[in-house]
């Protein structure tokens, strides 16, 4: 069974850092991996998507990495602003059984002004 | 317009009662899927579906039933609801036939229901 884990629960920033959010899965065999962003009442937003044979992709100031041997995956965002706040949600999908997608219950991120 | 939308955006309900809640989407694609999402929990899927003749039980499907009237369109049912059923319900969308979206998901706004 694929168990995704995002830690921390929360973070908080002052605008302008940088910034790591991590996400951790127990079965290195994977298909894909997706970055999402929930802001609250809303649904959930695709950032990025990663497929097993790529190491990285690059979107604006969002770089998210893929390493499959340690079962990580690493979203970086640059020169974090207000507007970045929201939940942060990491899925994983499987290469034997890739019609599922196994979330991680995300990373509540706040960019303070 | 939005490409995946979902009816009704909240709903408070009783225990007992039954509920539907409808997904619609225009993007054209064949996958569909139902997840609740709990706080701390995060999303667990409910029901999923390849195409309209193809339904799929998913982690947490007892209590609920689906249909997928159309390629467009996945409705979520709860027979006679009860109150761990309450939480924010997603319905999602992928393509498995395409190239440049192909494996990746998108959600509607989703649906948030209490069960008294």
């Amino acid at each position: 069974k694929q168990e995704v884990t995002q830690i921390p629960a929360a973070l908080s920033v002052p605008e302008g850092e940088n910034l790591v959010l991590n996400c951790s899965f127990t079965d290195s065999a994977i298909y894909n991996l997706q970055w999402f962003r929930q802001d609250p009442g809303k649904g959930l937003t695709s950032l990025l998507l990663i497929q097993s044979s790529q190491r990285e992709q690059t979107s604006g100031r969002l770089n998210a990495s893929l390493d499959k041997s340690s079962g990580r995956s690493t979203l970086y965002i640059a020169a974090s602003q207000p507007g970045d706040s929201a939940t942060y949600l990491c899925a994983v999908r499987k290469v034997y059984n890739f019609n599922k997608f196994y979330f991680g219950s995300g990373t509540k991120l706040n960019v303070k002004p | 317009d939005a490409d995946v939308t979902q009816t009704p955006r909240n709903r408070i309900t009783k225990t007992g009662k039954r509920i539907m809640l409808e997904c619609s989407q225009t993007k054209g694609h064949d996958r569909m899927y139902w997840y609740r999402q709990d706080p701390g929990l995060g999303l667990r899927l409910i029901y999923y579906s390849f195409d309209v003749k193809d339904i799929n039980k998913g982690e947490i499907s007892d209590g609920y039933s689906v249909s997928r009237q159309a390629q467009a369109k996945f409705s979520l049912s709860l027979e006679s609801a009860i109150p761990n059923q309450t939480a924010l319900y997603f319905c999602a969308t992928s393509d498995s036939t395409g190239t440049s979206s192909y494996n990746e998901q998108f959600f509607g706004p989703g649906t948030r229901l209490t069960v008294l």
